[in-house]
């Protein structure tokens, strides 16, 4: 979508290597997501921001740790990969809360060997 | 806690009408969503509704909210191939810091 980007698109990685995953935003936004997607799961929250270096995690956020230095970028890092974090991460960013809905980037499809 | 569901498929005819539904259990719920996720992009607002409303209309998209059964419905008039999709149902609070939640979703498949 306009105005948010995820990087990078696709990335095969090992078990136990450390990842991040960027989201880039020009929109300015407030709030910032990460959200994990899995079949029969549908979207779990797995940490959220709502200010430059204020975070908070979201029901699924073991595993995962995040950082944003600046309002545009928001980072999801996972320490030490897992099998069971392949999936599909998916930014989200939102204006002065979510009432009027998200914008969502592209995803990144994540797959752990 | 908070709970959204969603039947999990459908399928429909080119050109007949389609309802997706949705129940919710926070009675509290403020905003409810309808996003439409095409294969291998991320999800797209469709509409939102407030909970004040019963109904909102957007050229084939009619949203009905039946807040005493805690009932939320997408209809697609006239369903085109183009709308194969997931739809994804989620409703948010006006407290807090507003995170909806998201049904599994709702893969609609349309045959020509």
């Amino acid at each position: 979508d306009a105005g948010i980007t995820q990087s990078p698109r696709h990335k095969v990685t090992e078990t136990g290597t450390p990842v991040t995953l960027r989201c880039h935003q020009t929109e300015n936004h407030r709030y910032m997501y990460w959200y994990r997607q899995d079949p029969g799961h549908g979207l779990r929250l797995i940490h959220y921001s709502y200010g430059v270096k204020d975070t908070d995690k979201g029901e699924v956020s073991d595993g995962y740790s995040v950082s944003r230095s600046k309002t545009e970028d928001f980072l999801l890092t996972l320490e030490s990969a897992t099998s069971s974090q392949t999936s599909v991460y998916f930014c989200a960013i939102s204006g002065t809360g979510s009432n009027y809905g998200y914008t969502f980037g592209s995803g990144t499809r994540l797959t752990v060997v | 806690g908070e709970d959204v569901e969603q039947s999990l498929f459908l399928s429909v005819r080119e050109g007949d009408s389609s309802v997706i539904n949705c129940t919710y259990t926070d009675s509290s719920s403020t905003y409810l969503y309808w996003y439409k996720q095409e294969p291998g992009a991320g999800l797209q607002l469709l509409t939102y509704i407030f909970s004040n409303m019963d109904m909102k209309q957007d050229q084939r998209l009619t949203v009905l909210l039946n807040k005493k059964d805690k009932h939320l419905s997408l209809r697609i008039a006239d369903t085109q191939t183009g709308d194969s999709a997931i739809y994804f149902c989620a409703e948010s609070t006006s407290g807090g810091s507003y995170i909806p939640t998201f049904g599994r979703g709702t893969s609609l498949i349309v045959h020509p």
